[in-house]
């Protein structure tokens, strides 16, 4: 069935760049995406990246998708301590509507 | 922006009572969804429902619970006779095209 893995934690300083890794198993992904979550709320969509291409940038974000290995990261630039929160990688397989979700990694920004 | 409106956002029950937990989908959505959060576990997939009837359902989604689209605007899941294991948090979701999922803030249901 599908899977979907990340690292529990990360803490980097504000200003520098934070990398989530996540990896997935399903070959079918057709969408692959970043939400956010902040304490006490729902999930933010962030970003998605369509199977078929390798990058994509918005602003600060930039997600890297390398299929043949099912690794998908998303990088911020300059974090800031408003990008604190729970980050889910999610992948949506062929026909399917569901999504499949990660652990979630806690990004701690620090001063 | 319009958002995803859940109500309420915490919902204590007894074990054995029924619940319905309510959702207000972005308003030209057409697709609608329900996932659950257990405190410290994963993210999960309940159902997904289009065109007024269920399009998929996970293994968690058994007898217990149903959803309904009662009006044009809200979406609801049912849970007949609540689990101590139902406790969790409960996120509601719409998109247009089944693409992009925007979701809820959630219900944090306790079943004690």
């Amino acid at each position: 069935g599908e899977d979907v893995e990340q690292s529990l934690f990360l803490s980097v300083r504000e200003g520098d760049s934070s990398v989530i890794n996540c990896t997935y198993t399903d070959s079918s992904s057709t969408y692959l995406y970043w939400y956010k979550q902040e304490p006490g709320a729902g999930l933010q969509l962030l970003t998605y990246i369509f199977s078929n291409m390798d990058m994509k940038q918005d602003q600060r974000l930039t997600v890297l998708l390398n299929k043949k290995d099912k690794h998908l990261s998303l990088r911020i630039a300059d974090t800031q301590t408003g990008d604190s929160a729970i980050y889910f990688c999610a992948q949506k397989g062929g026909t399917a509507s569901k999504l499949t979700f990660g652990t979630g990694t806690r990004l701690q920004v620090t001063l | 922006e319009p958002e995803v409106t859940q109500t309420p956002s915490h919902q204590v029950t007894q074990m054995g009572q029924e619940v319905i937990l309510r959702c207000v989908p972005i308003s030209n959505h057409l697709y609608f969804y329900w996932y659950r959060q257990i405190l410290g576990q994963k993210v999960e997939f309940l159902v997904s429902f289009y065109n007024n009837e269920i399009s998929e359902k996970s293994e968690i989604f058994d007898d217990q619970f149903s959803v309904e689209r009662p009006d044009g605007s809200n979406f609801t899941l049912k849970i007949r006779s609540t689990k101590l294991e139902d406790s969790a948090m409960y996120f509601c979701a719409s998109s247009t095209t089944n693409e992009k999922l925007f979701f809820g803030s959630g219900t944090q249901l306790s079943v004690l």
